[in-house]
């Protein structure tokens, strides 16, 4: 069974501080596609960076980058300065051959002032 | 670009009632669309997989006849919750997939549903 595993349920870092949050999935597949979704207090899902596992560099956008380790499987999330519009639930989730979604459980972020 | 709008944002309704809550791609549009479902504090669990002009496709364990699903045109992607009791109340979430743009594999999500059955 594919899975994606997040292994921390909450963590907290100072403003300007750096935070990486953890997100390991297993799978057989050769090509699929790896996200970093955020979810506010509103609950909007909002896209933050994606990655293509057949490409080796990592995705950045912004203050947000991506350890992407495929052969251990692991695909982690690198908050730079940290700000307090940061604080809220990152999901990782793993998109395999079909187009569905295979979520994490979530790791929630709180940013401290 | 990539806004996906949901209505209503939160409905209040009576256990026995039926309730329908709309999903529209309001810049491109989708041929797929998706139906998540989020208790408090939780992940999003996949419904099921809308497909414009086709039946819906239902992942295990979800009742087709109880959560249907009706994806008439390529902007537009309807639930209804049939005959809603207590333990149907959630946070329902819809996501739009852009099939014409370059990143074809990313959902873009609508805001959610909140819904309360008394």
């Amino acid at each position: 069974a594919q899975t994606v595993t997040q292994s921390q349920p909450e963590m907290s870092v100072q403003e300007a501080e750096t935070v990486t949050l953890s997100c390991t999935y297993d799978t057989s597949e050769n090509n699929y596609y790896l996200f970093w979704y955020k979810q506010p207090p509103s609950r909007q899902m909002i896209l933050v960076i994606r990655q293509e596992a057949y490409k080796q560099q990592n995705a950045t956008e912004n203050r947000f980058s991506v350890n992407f380790q495929k052969a251990a499987k692991s695909f982690s999330l690198k908050i730079s300065d940290s700000q307090l519009g940061d604080t809220a639930m990152y999901f990782c989730a793993f998109r395999p051959g079909t187009y569905k979604y295979i979520f994490g459980t979530g790791t929630r972020l709180k940013v401290l002032a | 670009g990539a806004v996906v709008s949901q209505h209503p944002s939160w409905v209040i309704c009576k256990s026995g009632t039926s309730v329908k809550i709309e999903c529209r791609s309001l810049d491109f549009q989708a041929t797929t669309m998706f139906w998540y479902r989020q208790f408090p504090k939780q992940s999003l669990m996949l419904m099921a997989t809308s497909n414009e002009g086709s039946k819906a496709t239902y992942e295990q364990g979800v009742e087709k006849d109880k959560f249907l699903i009706n994806h008439a045109s390529l902007t537009l992607s309807t639930l209804t919750v049939t005959s809603a009791h207590p333990e149907d109340s959630s946070f329902y979430i819809c996501s739009a997939r852009d099939w014409t743009a370059p990143e074809k594999d990313t959902q873009y999500f609508g805001p959610g549903t909140r819904l309360t059955v008394l």
